[in-house]
């Protein structure tokens, strides 16, 4: 069966600080991978999506960076964190770009 | 471009009561799939179903049931005598069929469900 793990759970950054956030799934191959972020307020943003290794779609213009060094590893990265970065960071995948999506169960991102 | 309209935001009803959350969609594209997903306490999104807009058919799956009608745009999701552990957030999604489709979600609902 297919497996998908997010790390860390909980991440408490400084403004200015860098962030990697690492999403892995098991029991699949060549997934597309997809980063949501999940404001307060509960709306899901997708921000990033990829269809294979080193394939990455943007969808907003922000202070975030995605990477997929492997076929199933996806990375959220950034250099410098910004207040609006808080929030709930979800990864996800499927098997095309026409079935669900399968999500992680998310990292919850504060920057102080 | 697509939208997904969850015009409920906060549902509380009392345990074993029957509740009703309205998912209404709107897209230019006649082949398109539909989602439900529940967001529990702690955080994942768990998958709940999927319908093909070419099968407007209802499901049911236990205490759950689905009621997709083209016509007015909606997939609406009932939960029948709801328990505690109904409580979530419960998203409506819509993706086009084809390369590059994207899901597109409401913003949720949450429902209480008080013992």
């Amino acid at each position: 069966s297919q497996t998908i793990h997010q790390w860390p759970a909980t991440l408490v950054q400084p403004v200015g600080s860098p962030l990697s956030l690492e999403c892995t799934v098991e029991g699949t191959s060549n997934p597309n991978l997809y980063w949501y972020r999940q404001a307060a307020g509960r709306g899901l943003q997708l921000l990033f999506y990829s269809v294979g290794i080193g394939q990455i779609s943007s969808e907003v213009p922000q202070n975030l960076s995605a990477s997929r060094p492997q076929d199933r590893q996806f990375i959220l990265s950034s250099k410098k964190l910004l207040l609006s970065d808080s929030g709930f960071y979800l990864c996800a995948w499927s098997r095309t770009e026409n079935t669900e999506a399968f999500f992680g169960q998310g990292t919850r991102l504060t920057v102080v | 471009a697509q939208k997904v309209t969850q015009a409920q935001t906060e549902i509380s009803v009392v345990e074993k009561e029957d509740v009703t959350l309205d998912c209404v969609y709107e897209t230019r594209d006649t082949t398109y799939y539909l989602f439900w997903y529940k967001q529990p306490p702690s955080g994942e999104l768990v998958f709940l179903i999927r319908r093909n807009s070419f099968d407007e058919q209802n499901e049911i799956s236990g205490r759950y049931s689905w009621n997709f009608q083209k016509s007015t745009s909606s997939f609406n999701f009932t939960i029948t005598a709801s328990q505690v552990v109904d409580s979530a957030v419960y998203f409506c999604a819509l993706r086009l069929m084809g390369a590059n489709s994207k899901l597109t979600f409401g913003k949720g609902i949450t429902l209480s469900v008080r013992p």
